[in-house]
């Protein structure tokens, strides 16, 4: 069965740093990777996603994610984060044919 | 276009009691999902319904049930609550079970029991 880590549980910032989630996922076959933001009190939205192709994706606001295929990892960057990125961000794997699987999620307070 | 809704937003339910959860979809999709979501734990996949007229499980669906009502609606019913219910809800759509096709969310339906 496939399933998602996310190194991380809460990450607090200084508005302007730079920033980099962690996101790990177990499966050996083809898969397709997601980043979600969920900003406090809303639905989760899609930030970026990878099928195929060139492994450094970039998303909206900003963000970018590097898929790295021989470390099953695909982390989400920003170089300059904002106050207003303060949110909850998931990562989700899904494989040909199966569901999405989330990671627990990581929350993002970025101080002004 | 409103995409996902939900209805109600936030609910308080005593143990024992039931309720259903409604969501609806207006982007023509065939798959819809109810998820729930805990602190630390992520979004836990309920039931799904890959098309008009097919329901499955998820990871956790004991003490829920489902129904497809018509390609637009997709229902979630708590017979009998538990505490342990307690949780956002959430659902989601999707074109179909095409791998690059992106899920679309609701805004959730916050449920407490007591």
């Amino acid at each position: 069965a496939q399933s998602v880590s996310q190194h991380n549980h809460h990450v607090i910032l200084s508005e302007a740093a730079s920033l980099e989630l962690g996101c790990n996922y177990s499966y050996g076959g083809t898969v397709n990777l997601f980043w979600y933001v969920q900003y406090p009190g809303q639905h989760l939205q899609l930030l970026l996603k990878y099928f195929s192709g060139d492994p450094l994706v970039k998303g909206i606001k900003g963000f970018e994610a590097e898929f790295i295929k021989s470390k099953f990892s695909f982390n989400l960057r920003k170089p300059s984060v904002q106050w207003s990125d303060t949110a909850e961000y998931f990562c989700a794997v899904n494989a040909r044919g199966q569901n999405f699987v989330f990671g627990p999620g990581t929350r993002l307070s970025v101080l002004p | 276009n409103a995409g996902v809704t939900q209805n109600p937003k936030f609910q308080v339910l005593k143990t024992g009691q039931s309720m259903t959860l409604q969501c609806a979809q207006d982007m023509n999709h065939n798959s819809m999902y109810w998820y729930r979501q805990d602190p630390g734990m992520g979004l836990r996949l309920i039931y799904y319904s890959a098309s008009e007229g097919t329901t499955d499980k998820g990871e956790v669906p004991n003490g829920y049930n489902v129904s497809r009502l018509n390609k637009r609606e997709f229902s979630l019913r708590l017979e009998s609550a538990a505490p342990s219910q307690t949780s956002v809800y959430f659902c989601a759509s999707r074109a179909g079970l095409r791998n690059e096709e992106t899920q679309y969310f609701g805004p959730g339906t916050r449920l407490l029991v007591l």
